[in-house]
């Protein structure tokens, strides 16, 4: 079955390191996101990654892959209270002839000053 | 420009009211998705057509209709409402990629619909 896994909440100070865990069961992903949620607003992409790298990094983030032991990380350098917001990773899975994605618990980071 | 819409961005109705939520995508891409958001901010796909033609349907009361009248346009349809149906509804869209000869289809999202069932 198809499980995706994370802490519910994560404090830090402005200009600390964020990392926000995943775990998920489908060894068969062959991709995985991370998505970023404001209060009332919808999902905006941050960032993916494939299955067959370990690390991408893109400006303030860095995703790590652990595909052993199916851990996804997401981290975010000097983290500003603009941040804050639900963090959501998800994997992807062929379904039907379709792309199905299913997400995560979310991660509430809340930046405090 | 707004890649992804829906509308309304508000619902609140009865129950046992018919409702209609409405979802456009200007980025052509060939394949939407309804997602359900509720109250523990859990999300869970509902729905995904590729070209008009339903690819997914995960276990959705048969009250909940979705209609795709071209590649652009995904509605969501619901009859007889329950309290239960009160959540987020996201539309989100994507385009079937091809790279490293591995299929990759990143979904962006709309702004979701706030339904509220009383």
């Amino acid at each position: 079955g198809e499980d995706v896994e994370q802490s519910l909440f994560l404090s830090v100070r402005e200009g600390d390191s964020s990392v926000i865990n995943c775990t998920y069961t489908d060894s068969s992903s062959t991709y995985l996101y991370w998505y970023k949620q404001e209060p009332g607003a919808g999902l905006q992409l941050l960032t993916y990654i494939f299955s067959n790298m370990d690390m991408k990094q893109d400006q303030r983030l860095t995703v790590l892959l652990n595909k052993k032991d199916k851990h996804l990380s997401l981290r975010i350098a000097d983290t500003q209270t603009g941040d804050s917001a639900i963090y959501f990773c998800a994997e992807s899975s062929l379904t039907g002839g379709g792309n199905k994605l299913t997400f995560g618990t979310g991660t509430q980071l809340k930046v405090e000053l | 420009d707004t890649a992804v819409s829906q509308t309304p961005k508000y619902l609140v109705t009865q129950m046992g009211n018919d409702k209609s939520i409405k979802c456009e995508q200007n980025l052509g891409h060939d394949t939407m998705y309804w997602y359900k958001q509720d109250s523990k901010k859990f999300l869970k796909i509902m729905f995904s057509y590729n070209n008009k033609e339903l690819i997914i349907n995960e276990t959705v009361p048969n009250r909940f209709s979705p209609k795709s009248p071209d590649k652009a346009h995904l509605n969501l349809h619901i009859n007889s409402l329950e309290l239960g149906d009160s959540a987020v509804y996201f539309c989100a869209s994507s385009q079937h990629l091809d790279r490293d000869r591995v299929r990759q289809e990143t979904q962006y999202f709309g702004p979701g619909t706030r339904l509220l069932v009383l």
